[in-house]
């Protein structure tokens, strides 16, 4: 198992284009999560999907749209970037969001706006 | 709401010394404890948790946490770091009552030096 992939790993945009990162996991996991790493910020929450077919917004959504495409597969769309949304971003998913279980992450995506 | 405090941002220390990094909570409901790891450039990993039980938990690479309630506190320690522990390390906490959302501290980063 590869379990959650991201891409690209690394991308660098002017400010108000636009891009979509990917997500994908071969676990058979339900829920899907983005989060944006700041310095000296942890981990903050930008959107989720529980399960295939729903979306809803986590701590920081502004900015930032997503689409569940399938099971397996989970995408945020900045539609006009903006020199604040430079972070790294990391997809993550856990299989049931009721149980006890561990978010399991992927490597990341660093994303600089200029 | 929750929040999770991580005291130091780093945490320089020599090869074979015991290492502590210190999480302190706030939440007012019952919340499950998580530790996760993050080597450069690569996602987060989880190191231990706490859900219920014994307040001293055991996780991998020799690190263990201690749940202490009344101070609201769940600090890591290992007793002998090796230079492979160079990372940053974050406590998490998630509501016992709502599984989907991790709240991330600012994170340490525990420096091994030989």
């Amino acid at each position: 198992n590869a379990g959650v992939t991201q891409t690209p790993k690394f991308q660098v945009l002017k400010t108000g284009q636009s891009m979509t990162l990917q997500c994908a996991q071969d676990m058979n996991h339900n829920s899907m999560y983005w989060y944006r790493q700041d310095p000296g910020m942890g981990l903050r929450l930008i959107y989720y999907s529980a399960s295939e077919g729903t979306t809803d917004k986590g701590e920081v959504p502004n900015g930032y749209n997503v689409s569940r495409l399938n099971k397996r597969e989970f995408s945020l769309r900045l539609e006009s970037a903006a020199p604040s949304q430079t972070s790294v971003y990391f997809c993550a998913s856990i299989k049931e969001i009721r149980l006890q279980s561990e978010q399991y992450f992927g490597p990341g995506t660093r994303l600089t706006v200029t | 709401a929750q929040s999770v405090t991580q005291l130091d941002s780093q945490v320089p220390v020599f090869e074979e010394a015991p290492v502590e990094l210190r999480c302190n909570y706030s939440s007012s409901v019952s919340v499950y404890l998580f530790w996760y790891v993050q080597y450069p450039n690569q996602g987060l990993q989880l190191l231990l948790k706490y859900l219920s039980g014994s307040t001293l938990v055991k996780g991998i690479n020799g690190f263990e946490a201690e749940f202490n309630k009344s101070q609201t506190s769940f600090h890591l320690r290992k007793p002998s770091v090796h230079i492979s522990d160079t990372a940053e390390y974050f406590c998490a906490v998630r509501r016992m009552d709502s599984s989907y959302k991790l709240i991330f501290g600012s994170g340490t980063r525990l420096l091994v030096r030989p």
